[in-house]
């Protein structure tokens, strides 16, 4: 299996543009999650997944961030409009429930930056 | 609200001896707790779990323990190498059903030759 797939792996756009991410979980795990890195706040959860269906959206940080799934292999999550404070590295993780030992499997990560 | 505290400071390490790394909480009871290796520029990768009712996990060089009671764990990787160098975060579980978590804000290790 080739892992958690993401793409693009370098965003860079201009303030108050459209960004899109995209997510391939691993084929089986049912259970998708959405994480943002920065030094200051370190690895937070934005949103996850469980066959398709948001289970908990409350990291998310503002209305400008949505995320889908609209199927088993496949999620996005769009900011709208992009500000600069929305620069970090994305990183989406996916995992099998019920299932041992619990661990999560990451992508490599989507670094944006917002100018 | 739960909070997760590891050593904000990076460990600097000789290599061969053994590295020790700790992660706190508090307000919260874990069913169960996870440790990952995060190299620059990469996603995080899993280690080890080790669940509430173990006090003591182990993996090749690598070893968990886990003191409810202290709310501690203690991630230890004995004989170090150079390669082991990267941030290691650990991670509580948030809610099982799931497997959501919550992750530490990692301590970077150096090991040097």
């Amino acid at each position: 299996d080739a892992g958690v797939i993401q793409s693009p792996r370098h965003e860079v756009t201009e303030m108050g543009q459209e960004v899109t991410l995209r997510c391939k979980p691993i084929s089986g795990h049912n259970s998708l999650f959405w994480y943002r890195q920065t030094m200051m706040r370190g690895l937070e959860l934005l949103i996850y997944f469980n066959n398709n269906v948001p289970i908990d959206d409350s990291g998310m940080p503002e209305d400008r961030f949505s995320a889908k799934m609209p199927n088993a292999s496949f999620s996005t999550l769009k900011i709208q409009p992009s500000e600069p404070r929305d620069s970090a590295v994305y990183f989406c993780a996916s995992s099998l429930v019920p299932s041992q030992p619990g661990e999560q499997f990451f992508g490599p990560g989507t670094r944006l930056t917002v100018l | 609200s739960q909070k997760i505290e590891q050593n904000s400071e990076a460990l600097n390490i000789q290599e061969g001896k053994t590295a020790t790394l700790t992660c706190n909480y508090t307000n919260y009871s874990p069913a169960y707790l996870q440790w990952y290796r995060q190299d620059p520029g990469r996603g995080p990768v899993f280690l080890l779990l080790i669940r509430e009712n173990e006090k003591e996990k182990r993996k090749e060089r690598l070893k968990v323990t886990f003191d409810t009671t202290l709310k501690q764990s203690l991630f230890h990787i004995t004989a170090s190498q150079p390669a082991d160098s990267a941030t290691y975060l650990c991670a509580l579980d948030w809610d099982g059903g799931y497997n959501k978590l919550i992750f530490g804000a990692g301590t970077r290790l150096a090991v040097h030759p």
